[in-house]
Formats: C-alpha cells, structure tokens, sequence
C-alpha cells in the first residue's frame, strides 16, 4: 500500500547549519507531496507541496523537489534559525481521487544557539 | 476567516465515558476530514466528509467512533465508551479541492484516565 518514510529524527543542529530531513514514497501513480510543520502544542500547518515530477515547492526558505525517479521529496534549508525547531512531516496525497494524506513518523528537529 | 476551529483543545474523561468533539471548517471548504496522532506519531487517517456524506472510514474508526456532519458544515466526532487507548490528539482538516493539500485545526488533546 502507499507509504511514507521519512528520516527518523531527533536532529540536532546549531543556528545557521544546512538542514537536510529525507523522505520518500511509495504510490500508485503520481501523488501530490507535502511538507508540514507543527510547532508545540499546535496543529499542522503547511510548508509547501509539489503536485508533479520536477516540481519544486519552497516557502520561508525551505525547498523539496518532486524526484519521480527516486521517489523522494527531502526538505532542505541552507541556514536554520531557532525559530525552526518543530516536527517536519512528509505526506502524500493520491491523484486518482482518494483524498487520504498519508505521513510519515516525523522528524523533530532542534536548533541551538 | 479564522481558519479551522476545533473544541474543545483538551478533554480529560474517565475510561468509560462519552466523549465529543466538534470542528469548524473553513467556511468555503466542502471537504472536511478527521484524524488521530497519537505520541511520536504522523496523524492517522479516521474519517472524511465531502459535504454531508461520509465518504471514507478508516478501519481504526471503531464502532464506538462517530461522526457527522448533518448540514455539510461543522463536524461532530463522538468516541462512546472511552478506553486508555484513545488518548491521542484528535486533529480536523478542511480543503477546498482535489491535491491543495489541508488545512489543519489545534487539535482536541484526549486524555482518557
């Protein structure tokens, strides 16, 4: 069935590091992916999304690029701020009419000062 | 628009007892949705409504779950005959068309003790 993997966190970086989180899919077809974030005691929010191969979705400096070939969607950012500390989760959404998200475990990351 | 409102944000219930939650979606959004996270966990797909009809259950909605959406508006779920178990967040999520992607509420926080 479809699925969702992503990095297993926790992950721990200083302020202004490059962040890499992996995730990949398996799906029938070609799914839309996601990114959401949700800071404590919040709910999800959306990061940004892609909905076809090669596409590349960013916001607040954060990007993920639609790999159809590895099946891949990994979130990157080339310098983390404390404010970045959260729970990322990777999500896919079927195009054939199936309106179920599927995540990932999520991966919470920590920056320090 | 204040986005997706969900009461209460914590229930604390004794194992046994009924409980409710309610969810406000985005007004416009016909497409309402209901998961489950529970610790250290993605969310997990229950149950999703495209106006009125309940179009898709989970197989984790067991039959002490409920829900309805009786005018295709806000959504009611019910857990009869609480058990420890359920403990989890109780998150909804509006969208307004295929692959947008949600829009996630705060969540109902469920301690069962």
């Amino acid at each position: 069935g479809d699925s969702v993997t992503q990095m297993e966190g926790p992950v721990t970086l200083s302020e202004e590091a490059f962040l890499t989180i992996n995730c990949t899919y398996t799906a029938t077809g070609y799914p839309s992916l996601f990114w959401y974030v949700q800071y404590p005691g919040e709910g999800l929010q959306l990061l940004l999304k892609a909905t076809k191969a090669d596409d590349k979705g960013s916001n607040k400096g954060f990007e993920a690029t639609y790999r159809k070939e590895t099946t891949s969607f990994h979130l990157e950012k080339g310098s983390v701020q404390v404010s970045d500390s959260a729970v990322y989760f990777c999500a896919h959404l079927p195009n054939f009419g199936n309106e179920k998200l599927t995540f990932g475990t999520g991966t919470r990351l920590t920056i320090i000062p | 628009d204040t986005g997706v409102s969900q009461n209460p944000r914590h229930k604390i219930t004794k194992r046994g007892q009924n409980v409710t939650f309610r969810c406000d979606p985005i007004s416009e959004h016909n497409r309402l949705y209901w998961y489950r996270q529970t610790l250290g966990q993605g969310p997990e797909f229950l149950t999703y409504f495209q106006n009125e009809a309940q179009l898709e259950k989970s197989r984790l909605l067991s039959d002490r779950f409920s829900a309805e959406r009786p005018k295709g508006s806000f959504s009611t779920l019910e857990i009869q005959r609480t058990e420890q178990g359920d403990s989890a967040m109780y998150l909804c999520a509006s969208s307004l068309s295929t692959g947008s992607g949600y829009t996630f509420g705060s969540g109902t926080r469920l301690t069962v003790v």
